[in-house]
């Protein structure tokens, strides 16, 4: 969707390194949403954020919503193969999770 | 069950047939999403149920496309007179309500030849 953009398209990382991946919005968010999609599977939920500045990690990712929440950053640190996979945000511009609009994807291959 | 079930997980179908792909969403949740997701695309909405009622249907792209869940739990996503353009993984998702996390399934991957 045009109005979400991902960046890079795509991205290559030695094993071991941190990496950030960004999501852009055209208009304010209410939320949004990360998740992970390995190729030919479903989508898994990593993270939700919902508020300006807000910040949230698991493990060894954290994501990050700014102030006028319409850019959202996901970090990983230290990153290994098994983060390798597509990276999509979700953005909800209703103010209910009922209709997300994502973004095209971050492919990830992590280099062992 | 443990996760969002979907059958089946692939469906192969000669043009113009009709289809039928089912829902299973995790117990207890009262929000069901269907998703559309075409190769190197994100997901696309289709619709949204809350119970039984179908909510949002705006994603639906034309009247051959269809989605039903009767009893607040199963639901099924009819296409008739597939075409081509169909061919796409549909994901189904459910969350506990429409403020929560959507946890997704597996997905039908759909062929229409």
């Amino acid at each position: 969707s045009q109005e979400l953009e991902q960046s890079p398209q795509s991205l290559i990382v030695q094993e071991g390194k941190n990496l950030t991946i960004n999501c852009t919005s055209s208009k304010t968010l209410y939320g949004l949403y990360w998740y992970k999609q390995k190729y030919g599977e479903g989508l898994i939920f990593l993270m939700m954020l919902q508020k300006g500045g807000e910040e949230k990690s698991h493990e060894k990712i954290t994501a990050k919503l700014d102030e006028k929440k319409q850019q959202s950053s996901l970090h990983i640190t230290a990153s290994q193969p098994s983060h390798a996979g597509i990276y999509l945000c979700g953005a909800d511009f209703r103010g209910a999770n009922s209709k997300l609009t994502f973004g095209k994807g971050i492919t990830l291959s992590v280099r062992p | 069950g443990a996760g969002v079930s979907q059958t089946p997980s692939n469906k192969v179908t000669e043009k113009g047939k009709y289809v039928e792909l089912r829902c299973d969403p995790i117990s207890g949740h009262t929000a069901l999403y269907w998703y559309r997701q075409s190769l190197g695309q994100g997901p696309e909405f289709l619709i949204y149920f809350q119970g039984t009622g179908a909510a949002d249907d705006s994603g639906l792209p034309n009247d051959r496309f269809f989605a039903v869940r009767p009893e607040g739990s199963v639901s099924t996503l009819k296409i008739q007179r597939t075409e081509r353009g169909d061919s796409a993984v549909y994901l189904c998702a459910s969350s506990f309500n429409m403020n929560t996390e959507a946890f997704f399934g597996q997905g039908t991957r759909l062929t229409v030849v």
